[in-house]
């Protein structure tokens, strides 16, 4: 089965700390995203990325930074982590004309 | 940019009643509607999808959803819900031609009693 696979299920960071998630997929999509997810807010695009070396800030990309250098890996950077960066973080790949395969998911607690 | 909203943010049925979830967009261009469900411990998974032709889309587990281009909505209908479809559900709409970025309603949980 296809996978989107996200390294880690639940991480606690302290404040201040740099963060990093990393998220692989083995489908050959060419579009990969990062989502945060709370409670009454639904999914927010933090960035994405169509292609290697490719990046596009998404609607709350404030705090947070990512790299593509391979077509399968997509990392997300929290450069200098905070209490209200604590949520739960999706990544998620695409191809055109399909919907998104999404990971399952890493709990992030900023403490 | 394009904005979703789900008008229900908590529903509770029993099972084999009837369920429609309510989804309005706000974009003028042509797009691609989705729904997806998050069962409880579970990763979001795609439910349906709309991209073009037949504005009645059948997805997965017996949902539906309708497309009306003229009121922007995209509404997830089932005739007869089971306690497994205890889940939330997320609407998404994204620019047809886009990278394929959506954006996400905030959910509606639904929860089915017995």
């Amino acid at each position: 089965d296809v996978k989107v696979t996200q390294s880690s299920r639940y991480l606690v960071k302290r404040t201040g700390e740099k963060v990093f998630l990393e998220c692989v997929q083995d489908m050959d999509h060419e579009n990969m995203f990062w989502y945060r997810q709370d409670p009454g807010l639904g999914l927010r695009l933090i960035y994405f990325s169509y292609d290697v070396k490719m990046k596009e800030k998404g609607d709350i990309p404030e705090g947070y930074s990512v790299s593509r250098e391979k077509k399968e890996r997509f990392s997300l950077i929290l450069e200098s982590a905070s209490t209200n960066q604590t949520s739960m973080y999706l990544c998620a790949s695409s191809l055109q004309s399909h919907g998104y395969t999404f990971g399952s998911g890493t709990r992030l607690t900023v403490v | 940019a394009q904005s979703v909203s789900q008008h229900n943010h908590h529903v509770i049925l029993s099972e084999a009643a009837s369920l429609e979830l309510g989804c309005n967009y706000s974009y003028g261009g042509t797009v691609n509607l989705f729904w997806y469900v998050q069962y409880p411990g579970q990763h979001l998974q795609l439910l349906l999808k709309y991209f073009s032709g037949d504005p009645l889309v059948k997805g997965i587990k017996g949902f539906e959803a309708e497309f009306i281009k003229s009121k922007f909505s995209f509404n997830l209908r089932k005739p007869s819900v089971q306690w497994s479809d205890t889940a939330e559900y997320f609407c998404a709409v994204g620019r047809s031609g886009g990278y394929q970025k959506v954006t996400f309603g905030t959910g509606t949980k639904l929860q089915v009693i017995p």
